[in-house]
């Protein structure tokens, strides 16, 4: 089974700063999608970004990118400029795309994320 | 376009009832998951709808159950309620497959005393 670990279970940051959040996952599979969700207190979870296993290039999105590291098993969310805004739990989920693997989304069990003015 | 309904947003029940909880999905969505947050335990996968069938399952007693409608919207039940069922209950929707990602509604909030 796969397995997610979030090992920091809460950052801070300054207003404009950067900062990285940490995610490493255990899989035996070769095909499979990472995803980063926010879950401000409105508890409704958001995907911030998406990476697909086969694809070697790290994804962006505006100020969010990961540093995708197959070999390690490790993916890792960097937030640039960071707005009061983005002050939320912040979840990684794996995904199988194995013939027969499960559909559903594994999740770490997220890092909240302090934004300070 | 409207976003994934839950309902209702919170509900209070006690030890032993039964609960209905419904998600309706983002228009032409036809899979909708359910999963359960908890502090302890964090985010679990419940059980996934597609077309009316359950695709897939996840590791809960069979007190948990769940449907989907011929118009996509799914119900989950909580039967004989334990105080442990206290949680987050999340519905996400998604085409066909989530390989692009899901829309989560914001849940409903159980709380069993």
């Amino acid at each position: 089974a796969q397995t997610v670990t979030q090992s920091q279970p809460e950052m801070s940051v300054q207003e404009a700063e950067t900062v990285t959040l940490s995610c490493t996952y255990d899989t035996s599979e070769s095909d499979y999608y990472l995803f980063w969700y926010k879950q401000p207190p409105s508890r409704q979870m958001i995907l911030v970004i998406r990476q697909e296993a086969y694809k070697q290039q790290n994804a962006t999105e505006n100020r969010f990118s990961v540093n995708f590291q197959k070999a390690a098993k490790s993916f890792s969310l960097k937030i640039s400029d960071s707005q009061l805004g983005d002050a939320a739990m912040y979840f990684c989920a794996y995904r199988s795309n194995t013939q027969g693997g499960s559909e559903k989304l594994v999740f770490g069990k997220g890092t909240k994320l302090t934004v300070n003015p | 376009k409207a976003g994934v309904t839950q309902t209702p947003r919170y509900l209070i029940k006690t030890r032993g009832q039964q609960v209905t909880l419904s998600c309706s999905p983002i228009s032409g969505h036809r899979s909708v998951s359910w999963y359960q947050q908890t502090p302890g335990q964090g985010l679990q996968f419940l059980f996934e709808y597609f077309s009316e069938t359950q695709r897939n399952k996840g590791n809960f007693p069979g007190r948990f159950s769940g449907r989907q409608f011929s118009n996509s919207r799914s119900e989950m039940n909580v039967s004989t309620l334990e105080l442990g069922d206290s949680a987050l209950y999340l519905c996400a929707s998604t085409t066909y497959s989530g390989v692009y990602g899901y829309t989560f509604g914001s849940g409903t909030r159980l709380t069993v005393v």
